[in-house]
């Protein structure tokens, strides 16, 4: 159980284009989802939170504009890169938590912007 | 900003060893968990060691937690070549539900 897909795995685009990435709990459903940003040989770095329903919550840094998340049901979240610049390639990775304490993390989406 | 520093950020053994890793991190936690990474894939879930607890294992994993020096270590005892792996600490601050994220530290586990 607890599994998490992330679509596409890998996506490569024009810079100046706009890229979604979904999220989605398979089997459990997920109050809140998170948005992870990975650089190579970096850790990972929370872009922001959402919970079903409602607005998501950016850290600081991350511009709300760019990065457009939307958590629609219990299952799916998704992250729009919007205009993306090769400067937004980059992992990256969401994850779900339902009622427990345990975050489950998606494979990834590798994000190339040409 | 990340509320966690790993050591060593890497990490080469044989087969066999044991491999310890640790973390340690600056605020009050409400607890922390360890996750492993494979070469660009997801994290998969360790261990979650709560404020109240010193130590927990799971299979060939010991984890500890001293909160009076804010710093936990991983063991992975007997490792093996599918142990190679990046190894992530993450602290849910006390208060808070979002997951922060320390260093990691690379693993290499040599047959």
């Amino acid at each position: 159980g607890a599994v998490v897909s992330q679509h596409p795995s890998w996506v490569i685009c024009k810079s100046g284009t706009s890229v979604k990435i979904e999220c989605r709990s398979l089997d459990f459903q997920a109050t809140t989802m998170f948005w992870y940003r990975q650089f190579p040989k970096q850790s990972l770095m929370l872009m922001a939170t959402s919970n079903e329903g409602s607005k998501a919550t950016y850290e600081q840094g991350v511009e709300k504009d760019k990065f457009l998340i939307n958590h629609a049901s219990l299952t799916l979240s998704t992250l729009t890169v919007t205009s993306a610049h090769p400067e937004d390639s980059s992992f990256y990775i969401c994850s779900a938590r339902g009622v427990g304490e345990t975050q489950y993390f998606g494979p990834g989406t590798r994000l190339l912007v040409l | 900003s990340q509320q966690g520093e790993e050591d060593p950020q890497a990490l080469s053994i044989q087969e066999g060893e044991n491999a310890t890793m640790n973390c340690s991190y600056k605020t009050s936690i409400n607890n922390l968990q360890w996750y492993r990474q494979n070469s660009g894939r997801g994290l998969v879930h360790l261990i979650l060691i709560r404020s109240n607890e010193r130590e927990k294992h799971s299979g060939r994993l010991r984890v500890t937690l001293d909160t009076s020096k804010k710093s936990s270590s991983l063991l992975i005892t007997a490792s093996r070549a599918a142990d190679t792996a990046s190894y992530f600490c993450a602290t849910v601050l006390a208060g808070g539900g979002k997951l922060i994220f320390g260093q990691g530290t690379e693993l290499s586990v040599k047959p």
